[in-house]
């Protein structure tokens, strides 16, 4: 599996946008990135994914380098309730039933 | 909005007991995966399970587990002969390619503690 490099962890003030970057230096053209994400004592949670184009859902959004070789999550307007470990994953997207290989991901601490 | 279930929530056992860990994933999903979390690292893949044969595992899933799908709802992972080291959050996981969306949806977990 393809590595990507996330920072351990950030913090951000409520209601300010965070940006959580990821690097992925040695992507393939069919990887598609995917960001999860583990709210405290909960399971993982997927939030978006993308291939080369920006992506936006209700959740956030992904912003992705030209070059692919990394990729940003957005959160517009951060709540307590975004605190949590977020995981930047790549998987082969000729084979969309692979499995998920976590890292140790970003955990993103809300300042109230 | 439909959810994978897991049951119990907390299961305590002895070394060497086995243990049925239960899902119910979402009705019209196709993949099934386990993945286990040992408390304070990453999350890590067992096996995943298709049209009723494991299609991936990793080194984890040795011969002391198993899973099974017994009826058209359920999915179970089994640990034969718990050991110490078996104690973790067990997460279930489905996913339906069918709309070739690759979204994986995860339960709630299971916390297994052997003693």
């Amino acid at each position: 599996d393809a590595k990507t490099t996330q920072p351990n962890s950030m913090e951000s003030n409520e209601e300010e946008p965070v940006h959580l970057p990821c690097n992925h230096s040695t992507i393939s053209g069919t990887d598609y990135i995917h960001w999860y994400r583990q709210l405290p004592s909960q399971g993982p949670e997927y939030v978006i994914h993308g291939l080369t184009s920006n992506v936006n859902n209700r959740m956030a959004s992904l912003a992705i380098a030209e070059d692919r070789k990394s990729s940003t999550l957005i959160l517009h307007r951060a709540t307590l309730r975004d605190a949590a470990v977020y995981y930047c994953i790549l998987r082969d997207g000729d084979f969309g039933n692979e499995k998920l290989t976590f890292g140790t991901g970003t955990r993103l601490t809300i300042i109230p | 909005e439909p959810e994978v279930t897991q049951t119990p929530s907390h299961q305590v056992t002895q070394m060497g007991q086995e243990v049925i860990l239960r899902c119910v994933p979402i009705s019209n999903h196709l993949y099934f995966y386990w993945y286990r979390q040992i408390l304070g690292q990453k999350v890590e893949f067992l096996v995943s399970f298709y049209n009723n044969e494991i299609s991936e595992k990793s080194e984890i899933f040795d011969d002391q587990f198993s899973v099974e799908r017994p009826d058209g709802s359920n999915f179970t992972l089994k640990i034969r002969s718990t050991k110490l080291e078996d104690s973790a959050m067990y997460f279930c996981a489905s996913s339906d390619l069918r709309g070739y969306s690759y979204e994986q949806y995860f339960g709630p977990g299971t916390r297994l503690t052997v003693t």
